[in-house]
């Protein structure tokens, strides 16, 4: 079983709809990061929370921590075709340990 | 953000032949590389992790001898495939970070092929 559980494996939206991304494990997430993937490419960083309760936003792209820190959402605001990629969380599931552990990943595609 | 590279980012081997894989960190030096493997529509899996000077933590299930890690300075570790097989194609990726509470920064991975 997937110690980091995302929801949906993928989705398709309206180019302008808003989105929602989500990542959940049993476990406590010591540190949670959202990366963006291009199939065949490497990972981009979009942002790391460590904190219960803890959102950051960066441009139309927002993620939250919740406060028993086991679920994270990634929630992206009026959809443009550049947002289209893979999106994986991953999470410190031992603290201090830096070994990430990395969900199933969403493929986002974005309609015109 | 930090940048690091991948070195090839394509390769074609035969089996029986190894093959090794560059990871630099380019603009910063990294107390700590992580390589990782991507098999298509998969999501990445922890390989290895390499400190400067020391030898790599192995995951459970990669074999050491297989997957040779060396971590020679601070801006630079390589894996090294040996005796490649087919079922040794993926996608390998390795990542670099400042220190424990700074973020992995990934690089854009390398696709190696064993006919």
């Amino acid at each position: 079983s997937q110690e980091l559980e995302q929801s949906p494996q993928s989705l398709i939206v309206q180019e302008g709809k808003n989105l929602t991304i989500n990542c959940t494990s049993s476990k406590t997430l010591y540190g949670l990061y959202w990366y963006k993937q291009k199939y065949g490419e490497g990972l981009i960083f979009l942002m790391m929370l460590q904190k219960g309760g803890e959102e950051k936003s960066h441009e139309k792209i927002t993620a939250k921590l919740d406060e028993k820190k086991q679920q994270s959402s990634l929630h992206i605001t009026a959809s443009q075709p550049s947002h289209a990629g893979i999106y994986l969380c991953g999470a410190d599931l031992i603290q201090g340990a830096q070994k990430l552990v990395f969900g199933q990943g969403t493929r986002l595609t974005i309609n015109p | 953000g930090a940048v690091v590279s991948q070195h090839p980012s394509r390769v074609i081997c035969k089996s029986g032949t190894s093959v090794k894989i560059e990871c630099r960190s380019l603009d910063f030096q990294a107390t700590t590389m992580f390589w990782y493997r991507q098999f298509p529509k998969q999501s990445l899996m922890l390989m290895a992790t390499s400190n400067e000077g020391s030898k790599a933590t192995y995951e459970q299930g990669v074999e050491k001898d297989k997957f040779l890690i060396n971590h020679a300075s601070l801006t630079l570790s390589t894996l090294t495939v040996t005796s490649a097989h087919p079922e040794d194609s993926s996608f390998y990726i390795c990542s670099a970070n400042r220190g424990p509470t700074y973020e992995q920064y990934f690089g854009p991975g390398t696709r190696l092929t064993v006919t």
